[in-house]
């Protein structure tokens, strides 16, 4: 099964808004509710930031939500912050308690 | 609060096996409440699901990694482990162990990561 697409950058202005998509297929992301987000600074390791399509844990900033349609699953960060970037990667399970990713995406802050 | 650590060699050498180990503390992984796993990351690209496990031993895989990965559970040691047989430099990548909470799709607690090295 191949990743999931995400496009490779995205980037904004502080206090703009940036959306990343993720793209699967009916087998992955349009077929369940557990689609994820995850937050990877460099040398770090990756932090989950919504679960569930638009759940966040505690501590995560309501700048962050997110959404899905159909096969696709989006990420917002809304009053982009200069600590916002960073690298974001989706995943979604895909029945049998497997799981996939995305491609990633690289989000930078102007 | 949980933490995971992996260990291992950082360098493996190519057809060789790579063996990486996770330590839980502050948290049991006979908890029925949680799946644990392995993912890992080419060095400048995407993360990639490996394989996770159960308490009980039952484990889950990766099709296109199945044929040369081993992930197993010692509850005695809070640890859990990953075998990967007959490597290559494709296999290089950040070796991470995390946390995924039963009958969700996330994993909530992340390893610090380890670089495995595949090169002769």
């Amino acid at each position: 099964q191949s990743a999931l697409t995400q496009p490779p950058s995205a980037s904004g202005s502080p206090g703009q808004s940036v959306t990343i998509s993720c793209t699967g297929t009916s087998s992955d992301i349009g077929g369940n509710k557990y689609v994820s987000w995850y937050q990877q600074h460099p040398g770090k390791a990756p932090k989950l930031m919504i679960y569930e399509v638009s759940k966040r844990p505690s501590g995560v900033p309501d700048r962050f939500s997110g959404s899905k349609s159909g096969n696709t699953a989006s990420l917002t960060v809304s009053g982009l912050q200069a600590e916002d970037e960073a690298d974001y990667h989706c995943t979604s399970y895909v029945g049998s308690n497997k799981f996939i990713f995305g491609s990633g995406t690289k989000v930078t802050v102007l | 609060q949980l933490q995971l650590q992996e260990s291992g060699p950082g360098l493996v050498k190519p057809s060789e096996t790579l063996s990486l180990t996770c330590t839980a503390s502050g948290g049991s992984i006979s908890n029925s409440n949680y799946y644990w796993g392995w993912i890992r990351q080419p060095p400048g690209k995407g993360l990639e699901w490996i394989a996770s496990i159960y308490y009980s031993g039952s484990a889950y895989y990766n099709s296109s990694l199945k044929s040369r990965v081993t992930i197993s559970v010692d509850t005695s040691k809070n640890q859990f482990s990953l075998i990967l047989n007959s490597v290559t430099a494709a296999d290089t990548a950040v070796y991470y162990c995390a946390r995924r909470p039963d009958i969700s799709g996330h994993f909530d607690y992340w390893g610090q990561g380890t670089l495995v090295t595949v090169s002769s």
